[in-house]
């Protein structure tokens, strides 16, 4: 596609609910990453793929969270039983080798209650 | 690791007015990225700028590596500039390093 697709674009979920957040990178992009955003922050960096490897897992929080890119192209970032400090943005971003402008979603702003 | 560091942190102009946005990083760097987060949330890759310099309309950027530090020149502003602007450089993996971020409003 012509940009970065996430979806859904607003999640409330109630506290010990699983939920998954999907992005969809620009169309032949070998980078995937995924960051989380506080309100008033800098993004954080969660994870990188590169084509369907899990290059760099070290910014997942915890194990609650999962991220997987099973054919290279769509991705989806999960989190197991979600608590009131996962409440944020998150944000996707692709790029073409990882190394030049990066394209972001407009991010899931994910709500715990 | 690398440090990062942007200033100012607030910025209020009137519509019309330049402005000069700077980000200092610690250590040398392969890369460094200028993003524009718009009051919406969307993050807008603005500059793609490791070193020298690069304009784009009323936007331009220099990046002085080994000084360690890159500038961003917002010209002419309109209401449409506010937001955070974000300098991200990373070293040498991927991973980009975010500042605080500058905040500008501008005021019609």
């Amino acid at each position: 596609g012509a940009g970065v697709s996430q979806s859904p674009r607003y999640k409330v979920a109630k506290r010990g609910q699983d939920v998954a957040l999907r992005c969809d990178p620009i169309s032949g992009h070998v980078s995937l990453f995924w960051y989380q955003q506080a309100l008033g922050q800098g993004p954080e960096f969660l994870t990188y793929f590169q084509n369907e490897a899990q290059l760099d897992k070290s910014g997942l929080p915890s194990d609650r969270f999962f991220a997987e890119r099973p054919e290279g192209s769509v991705s989806t970032l999960k989190i197991q039983r979600t608590q009131q400090e996962d409440s944020a943005v998150y944000l996707c971003a692709s790029s073409l080798d990882g190394k030049y402008g990066y394209t972001f979603g407009s991010g899931t702003r994910l709500t715990v209650v | 690791g690398i440090q990062v560091e942007q200033s100012p942190p607030d910025l209020i102009l009137q519509e019309g007015a330049n402005s000069t946005l700077r980000c200092n990083f610690s250590d040398s760097v392969n890369n460094l990225q200028w993003f524009h987060q718009n009051p919406w949330g969307q993050l807008i890759n603005l500059f793609y700028i490791p070193s020298g310099t690069k304009q784009n309309g009323r936007l331009s950027a220099t990046t002085v590596a080994t000084e360690r530090y890159s500038l961003l020149y917002i010209s002419s502003s309109q209401t449409t500039d506010s937001g955070v602007y974000f300098c991200a450089p990373s070293g040498s993996n991927y991973q980009l390093i975010w500042g605080a971020g500058t905040k500008l409003i501008i005021k019609p």
